[in-house]
This record gives structure tokens, sequence and C-alpha cells, in this order.
């Protein structure tokens, strides 16, 4: 399989579980990402990984917590979310670390949509 | 505060026709501008970009324009063809700096109808 891809791609949770969500990519990048999309709002960027190291955490509430093993591999560990943290959860990965040259560009998984009840 | 700005959540444009989508900025220290797709139930993908050094940029029925005086680019679709019917998102890039300066905007919802 190419590209990015992501599990699961919806998923239901109260607000005492925990859950992860997982990203992978084939392209051989060496940077990792996770956005979050709420509705009618610009994509958030939450963590960046640049070769299996976090370099970016956007202030992100400590119920969410990333994990990154390897360059290829990007989970995103939830822990008594908020029905507000519900949104489309995008993972991508780019060749370098913020878009470093001009022609590198960041690849999106499909995203997995999270309903927090 | 946001940095990049669609100000038209959606777009209805005729097949055939010219699709004009838009963008405004507030800061001149962006060097490097991109559009992206995005389908329903998909993640989004890279469109085309832009260097702030240039006013345009062509790639077959896509082109950006970019107006830094005026702090706003522009992404014409001709002719606009059905499968254009996406999620347009408009980004700018901070130089050489870390990802969280790659900042989006909220998008714009192209319909083509025939």
């Amino acid at each position: 399989e190419t590209g990015v891809t992501q599990t699961p791609r919806h998923l239901v949770m109260g607000m005492t579980n925990k859950k992860s969500l997982k990203c992978e990519q084939h392209l051989g990048h060496n940077a990792m990402y996770w956005y979050k999309q709420s509705a009618k709002k610009p994509l958030e960027l939450m963590f960046v990984y640049n070769f299996k190291e976090q370099t970016e955490n956007n202030s992100v509430p400590s119920r969410f917590s990333p994990e990154c093993p390897n360059s290829s591999h990007l989970f995103l560990h939830l822990h008594t979310l908020q029905p507000e943290d519900s949104a489309l959860y995008l993972c991508a990965s780019s060749q370098y670390w913020g878009l470093a040259v001009s022609r590198d560009t960041q690849y999106f998984g499909p995203g997995t949509r999270l309903t927090v009840l | 505060d946001q940095q990049v700005k669609q100000n038209s959540p959606s777009l209805s444009v005729q097949e055939g026709r010219i699709s004009i989508l838009n963008c405004d900025y507030t800061n001149s220290m962006f060097d490097y501008f991109l559009w992206y797709k995005k389908y329903p139930a998909e993640g989004p993908t890279f469109l085309i970009s832009i260097s702030s050094i240039k006013d345009k940029n062509e790639d077959g029925r896509f082109t950006v324009f970019l107006n830094k005086s005026a702090k706003h680019l522009s992404l014409h679709i001709v002719p606009s063809q059905p499968g254009d019917s996406a999620v347009y998102f408009c980004a700018a890039r901070l130089p050489y700096s870390s990802a969280s300066k790659i900042i989006f905007g909220s998008g714009t919802r192209l319909s083509i109808r025939p």
C-alpha cells in the first residue's frame, strides 16, 4: 500500500474511554504531523515529529498523547476526552520537517472521524 | 486571529466556466503559498504552490496568482469540471521555520454544476 493510511476511519468513544489512532506512511518521509480539523475551522497543527523526535506541541491538552516509534508510524493516544474534541484528525507526512525545501509538500491521510459522547 | 483567510465558505460555478477561489493573508513574512484540495472522506491533497518571489504559477487548468501588495492570492480553474467539486484550502509558510508556521485557511467548498 502506498501513501498515508489511518486507522480507524471512524471512532465513537465515551469520555472515560482510552483509544488510539494509528497513522502509517509508506513514502519514506522523515517528518510526520497530527492535525485537528473542526467544522468550519482551519486545520490546526497538534504535533510534529522529525526523525521520530517530537519537535512541536502546539499547546495540546495532555489528554492527547502522541507516540512515534519509528519514522513510518505515528500514534495518537486518547484518554478522557471531551465532547468538544470531536473532530476529524488528520495525519500527514513530508520529506523534510517544516517543508524546508520549496518543492516539498505534505501528504495527508484520509483522517479519523472522532465522535466523543 | 486568522493569518490566512478564505472569506467565501462556498462557491458554485457552471461546468466549463472559470472558478476563482480567493485567499487573503496578513503576515508579510510568508514566503510560500500552497493550495490543497479535499474530497469528502479523504485527506487534503496538494494541488499547486507559488513562491513569494513570483506572481503567477500555472499547471494545466490550474493557475495561482499572488498579489503581495494586496496580500492576496487566488486560484483559477479553467475550464471547471465536475471532478473539481471539493473543498479547497489555502495555506502559507514562514521561511525555514517549523511546521507550526504552516497556516491553513478554513477552506472554500467549490461546487461545479452541469
